[in-house]
């Protein structure tokens, strides 16, 4: 398989604090991207980043990439119990399908 | 939310049956991909439609067939069901074909083998 790993499996702060994500992808990519999804439901996009870029930001998301070490990372901040969900970062190769990690389960208490 | 609809919810079905699951395409979008999730991991790629055509296809035996209609909707069927295929099938709409697009998942339909 060429899934992809993310750091840590689960992950519990208090809101206001911030949750950072790490991901370590196999494959070379076209681009990576980062989907929450709640309660084993629908997945939703929060942020792409491309190949040739190293950093983006999205309201509270900010993602880095760093392709000679085929890691990424997603920081949320001043999180919210909203927040609470699985992440997933996702291989975006170009060919047809996307490759998704096991997923980071975050849970932010009141 | 997406405009991505899938139908049935929930469904649970016996070993050995055959199951059809349906998805409604986002408006524009003419690539279909469908996705298994199995509960605690992340969704594995099943395989892709374009204009009607297959457009790839993941590690799944040939028991996993679909179809899509002139108007984008798609269905997955699966046939001799086998107690590992219970999962979570996620299917996810694009304007494109191929990669590099965001994909628009719809909710899901929970498939229950038993």
């Amino acid at each position: 398989s060429q899934q992809g790993e993310e750091d840590p499996q689960a992950l519990s702060i208090q809101e206001g604090e911030n949750a950072t994500m790490n991901c370590s992808y196999k494959t070379s990519i076209n681009n990576l991207q980062w989907y929450r999804q709640n309660s084993g439901r629908g997945l939703v996009h929060l942020i792409l980043i491309r190949s040739n870029e190293r950093e983006k930001h999205s309201g509270r998301l900010r993602v880095t990439l760093d392709t000679s070490k085929k890691s990424s990372s997603l920081l949320i901040t001043a999180s919210r119990a909203a927040d609470t969900a699985s992440y997933f970062c996702v291989e975006d190769t170009g060919r047809r399908a996307l490759t998704f990690g096991s997923g980071t389960r975050l849970q932010v208490q009141p | 939310e997406t405009g991505v609809t899938q139908s049935p919810t929930h469904l649970i079905k016996t070993r050995g049956q055959q199951v059809t699951l349906r998805c409604s395409s986002q408006s524009g979008h003419n690539t279909v991909s469908w996705y298994q999730q199995a509960l605690g991991q992340g969704p594995q790629f099943i395989f892709q439609y374009y204009r009607e055509e297959e457009n790839g296809r993941g590690n799944f035996p040939p028991r996993f067939s679909g179809l899509q209609f002139p108007n984008y909707s798609s269905e997955l069927n699966v046939n001799a069901l086998e107690l590992d295929d219970s999962a979570l099938y996620l299917c996810a709409t694009s304007p494109a074909g191929g990669g590099t697009d965001t994909q628009y998942f719809g909710p899901g339909t929970r498939l229950t083998v038993l």
